[in-house]
């Protein structure tokens, strides 16, 4: 079945600092990526989706500055944190249509981010 | 606006049945998932409707109306493990998946 991997599953980084996501679709080409943000006890929230080699359309409220989306490939989209602070704390998880699993969407194994 | 309405909690008993409501408003409908999710994870695909009717997968069965913008989700035969988040989400007129809160399932030996 479709799977897409994601990297890193946790990370901590200090308050100021960069961190990048990664989300690649290992059986099939990803032609829509979904970003999407989980704080505790919410649900998923979107903040972005992106088709390969195309700028991302933002969700509104997200800054397209602080939260950078690339798609360069069909098989990879990175998210970029930039200048993280604590309150970007929280769960992101990418989800990839394009395959032929649950009914064309599959969503990466998330990554915890924790800005100290 | 896009509106997803399930129970934020529900408690049963291990070996019961249990059933989750989702009610759903949105601009267009191409289908309802429903996915598991345990704490720290993320979602697993449980089932898709797009049709009207029960679709019974083992323990899991799920259920469309879309004349009335309403889905379940029954699980029997509960298990411990089955004590997790079950979202409900629809894909609206432009394939975006539209999300619900979640029910918090807590299962009680």
């Amino acid at each position: 079945g479709a799977v897409v991997s994601q990297h890193p599953s946790r990370v901590i980084c200090k308050s100021g600092t960069s961190v990048k996501i990664e989300c690649r679709s290992l059986d099939f080409q990803a032609t829509t990526m979904f970003w999407y943000r989980q704080f505790p006890k919410q649900s998923l929230m979107l903040m972005a989706t992106s088709n390969e080699g195309s700028k991302a359309t933002y969700e509104q409220g997200v800054e397209k500055d602080k939260f950078l989306i690339n798609h360069a490939s069909l098989t990879l989209s990175t998210l970029t944190v930039t200048s993280a602070h604590p309150e970007d704390s929280s769960f992101y998880i990418c989800s990839a249509r394009g395959g032929q699993g649950d009914y064309g969407y599959t969503f990466g194994s998330g990554t915890r981010l924790t800005v100290v | 606006g896009q509106n997803i309405d399930q129970p934020t909690e529900m408690t049963a008993t291990e070996g019961a049945i249990v059933q989750i409501n989702c009610t759903y408003q949105t601009s267009g409908f191409n289908g309802l998932f429903w996915y598991q999710q345990h704490a720290g994870e993320a979602p697993t695909f449980l089932s898709y409707n797009v049709l009207d009717g029960l679709e019974e997968k083992g323990r899991f069965s799920s259920f469309l109306s879309r004349s009335k913008g309403y889905s379940y989700l029954l699980l029997k035969e509960l298990q411990m493990k089955d004590s997790a988040s079950y979202l409900c989400a629809v894909i609206d007129s432009n394939y975006q998946l539209i999300w619900g809160a979640g029910t918090k399932l807590i299962i009680k030996p």
